[in-house]
């Protein structure tokens, strides 16, 4: 069976510090892999989505950054945290091609102060 | 462009009332659709989905759905709630390697 790992589960980071987000998918090949923000009361927010190694689509123009340097790792990135970098992050798989579910992860709580 | 609204932003029952959430779609062929559940602080959970054939659709933890394309919903249902459904609803719509959230739907449960 697949399974989706996220790490940290929490984090608390000083505005202007850098962030790294962890996301890996166990019992799956060659995965859709997608990183959603939540903030306070809100819905979710496609940031970015890979079909591939080194492939990233970028949903939204922020300072966040996304890689995929392998076929089951994704991860979030940040040079500088903002405040309103502060939210519940998600990442999410699927099998590729089409229009299949998506799986997701335990999510990372940040909060930039 | 292919959209979901989830109209109600807040919903409270009472334990053992029976539940409907309603989900409106816009895509001009058939919908690819799915619910899922978001308990506080956890990631989503899948309930159910619907790609084609019977348009009622049976889901985990005993939620059901059914498809209307002349009324472009798909409402989710369960015939008694349960103090444990308190949380967060979404009904989402199949995109081309993506998917498309509603806002979400967050349920109370009166005991």
């Amino acid at each position: 069976s697949q399974t989706i790992h996220q790490w940290p589960a929490t984090l608390v980071q000083p505005v202007g510090s850098p962030l790294s987000l962890e996301c890996t998918v166990e019992g799956t090949s060659n995965p859709n892999l997608y990183w959603y923000r939540q903030a306070a009361g809100r819905g979710l927010q496609l940031l970015f989505y890979s079909v591939g190694i080194g492939q990233i689509s970028s949903e939204v123009p922020q300072n966040l950054s996304a890689s995929r340097p392998q076929d089951r790792q994704f991860i979030l990135s940040s040079k500088k945290l903002l405040l309103s970098d502060s939210g519940f992050y998600l990442c999410a798989w699927s099998r590729s091609g089409g229009y299949n579910e998506q799986f997701f992860g335990p999510g990372t709580r940040l909060t930039v102060l | 462009a292919q959209s979901v609204t989830q109209p109600d932003i807040h919903i409270t029952v009472s334990e053992g009332a029976s539940l409907e959430l309603r989900c409106n779609y816009s895509y001009g062929a058939t919908p690819y659709l799915f619910w899922y559940v978001q308990s506080p602080g956890q990631g989503l959970q899948l309930l159910l989905k619907y790609f084609s054939g019977d348009t009622l659709v049976q889901g985990i933890k005993g939620f059901e759905a059914e498809f209307k394309r002349s009324q472009s919903s798909f409402n989710l249902r369960k015939p008694s709630v349960h103090w444990s459904d308190a949380a967060e609803y979404f009904c989402a719509s199949g995109g081309y390697n993506k998917l498309i959230f509603g806002a979400g739907t967050r349920l109370a449960v009166h005991p």
